[in-house]
C-alpha cells in the first residue's frame, strides 16, 4: 500500500522557524506537494518538488530527497496567520492525482 | 479571476439515499479532482476527469461515480448512502500539464 507519514501536531512560537517533515512509500513518485488547510477552508497549493533539493517561495521552502523518500517544509518568521493543518501530497504516476498524508495540525503561538 | 465553485455547501441525506454534488473547475482548467476528507483526516482521491472521461479512480466502491460535462463542470453520485460517507467532498481543477490543484471550499455531506 501507499503510506505517507508526518507528525500530527507541530507547535511553534510567533516569529520562529518550523519545520515539517514527510516521509513516504508508494509505489510510484513523480513529486511531493504541500498543501495548507485552515480549519473550515479549502486546501490551497504551497509547494511542488518534482527533484531533489529546495525550493523556496517567500517565507516558505521546501526541501525533496527522492534517495531517502522524504521531503519537508520549511516556515520562516512565522505568524499567528500560519496556524492551519499542513498536507503532504505524492503525485505517484503521470495522472495527477495526489495520495494526501493526513496532515499535520501547526499552532502559532504569540 | 474565479476559483473552484461547488454546491451545495451542506447536503443531509438519510441512509440509502443518493446525493448529487457538483463542481466547477476554474476556466481553462479540463482535469477535475475529486476528494474525500472525514473529519480530522486527510484526503482521499476518489475521481480524477478530465476532457469528459474518467482517467482514474480511487479505492472506492462503484456506488461512488461521477461524469464531466463539455463545459468541464463535474457531477458526482453517491449511491445507497452509507453513514460512513458523511464527509466533506472537496473538488479541484488544474491545468494538465502542471501539479499544483486549487480546490474549492466543499460539499459537507451528513448522512443520518
Amino acid at each position: 500500500g501507499q503510506s505517507l507519514e508526518q507528525p500530527s501536531e507541530v507547535t511553534a512560537v510567533e516569529g520562529a522557524i518550523v519545520q515539517i517533515n514527510c516521509t513516504y512509500q508508494t509505489s510510484g513518485f513523480y513529486g511531493l506537494s504541500w498543501y495548507q488547510q485552515h480549519d473550515g477552508g479549502a486546501p490551497t497549493f504551497l509547494s511542488y518538488n518534482a527533484l531533489d533539493g529546495l525550493e523556496e517561495t517567500g517565507r516558505f521552502s521546501s526541501f525533496l530527497s527522492r534517495s531517502d523518500s522524504y521531503g519537508y517544509l520549511l516556515l520562516q518568521e512565522l505568524q499567528m496567520k500560519d496556524s492551519a493543518s499542513y498536507f503532504c501530497a505524492v503525485r505517484m504516476d503521470s495522472s495527477y492525482k495526489l495520495i494526501f498524508g493526513s496532515g499535520t495540525r501547526l499552532l502559532v503561538r504569540p | 479571476e474565479a476559483g473552484v465553485t461547488q454546491s451545495p455547501t451542506h447536503l443531509i441525506k438519510t441512509r440509502g439515499q443518493q446525493a448529487t454534488l457538483r463542481c466547477s473547475p476554474i476556466s481553462g482548467h479540463t482535469s477535475v479532482y475529486w476528494y474525500q476528507q472525514a473529519l480530522g483526516l486527510g484526503l482521499q482521491f476518489l475521481l480524477w476527469y478530465d476532457e469528459g472521461e474518467e482517467r482514474n479512480r480511487g479505492n472506492f466502491p462503484p456506488r461512488f461515480s461521477g461524469r464531466q460535462f463539455p463545459n468541464y463542470s463535474s457531477e458526482l453520485n453517491v449511491n445507497a448512502l452509507e453513514l460512513e460517507d458523511s464527509a466533506l467532498y472537496l473538488c479541484a481543477s488544474g491545468p494538465l500539464d502542471r501539479a499544483e490543484q486549487y480546490f474549492g471550499p466543499g460539499t459537507r455531506l451528513t448522512v443520518t
